[in-house]
């Protein structure tokens, strides 16, 4: 199976600030990457699909980029909205396999 | 309204059994491809099973390959989660999710509420 590592597993940061969260892949997968945002007590919420490309609606702050191995997740401008856990998942190879989480909390 | 609604959650003991449910409505249910998510209690997100549109295919985490089985009836919107030879390590809370498009740029764009197993003696 793929295995998916994200870092770092928790952060800290502050309203407007710029936030990068790593994914690596196991064995490259292209550009089968999604992210996803899951906020306390709520469903996960997919917001970027084929590694860089934005989910309708989601905010043009996140951007994706990537591929093989390795992935990242940005937030320009961090707002209090994405205080949240995020998520990355391969979809290269059944089973599919999520990242183990980081959670974004504030400083 | 579009919905998935899932049930069948419960307390079960280590080695029995459990089905999970998840009625859809609102939309055309055979028509997409299904999935089950766990996430166990303050832990990550789990991909658990798919079931293709028409049922013909599926596959398994290896967690629980062999022990869980995915099926569908389009003719009643509804989607199965037979869950065997529980384990404690399968307590969490699993969602049902619907898939919509292809799998590179397609995505998970209707979940339901989720529903707790909790397996303990």
């Amino acid at each position: 199976d793929i295995q998916m590592t994200q870092s770092p597993s928790a952060m800290s940061a502050s309203v407007g600030d710029r936030v990068t969260i790593t994914c690596r892949a196991s064995q490259g997968i292209g550009n089968y990457l999604a992210w996803f945002q899951q906020r306390p007590g709520k469903v996960p919420k997919h917001l970027i699909y084929a590694a860089s490309s934005l989910q309708s609606g989601v905010p043009s702050r996140f951007s994706g980029s990537g591929s093989g191995t390795e992935f990242t997740l940005t937030i320009s401008s961090l707002q209090p909205e994405d205080f949240a856990t995020y998520y990355c998942l391969q979809q290269n190879t059944y089973p599919w396999t999520f990242g183990q989480g980081t959670k974004v909390e504030i400083k | 309204q579009v919905q998935l609604v899932e049930s069948g959650g419960g307390v079960v003991q280590p080695g029995r059994s459990l089905r999970l449910s998840c009625a859809a409505s609102g939309f055309t249910f055979s028509r997409h491809g299904m999935h089950w998510v766990r996430q166990a209690p303050d832990k990550g997100l789990e991909w658990v099973t798919v079931i293709s549109f028409d049922g013909s295919n599926k596959f398994y985490a290896d967690s629980v390959n062999g022990r869980f089985t995915i099926s569908r009836d389009n003719s009643k919107n509804t989607l199965h989660l037979q869950m065997n030879s529980l384990r404690p390590e399968d307590t969490g809370v699993y969602y049902c999710a619907r898939w919509s498009g292809d799998i590179l740029t397609g995505s998970f764009d209707l979940w339901g509420q989720g529903t707790l197993v909790t397996v303990s003696s």
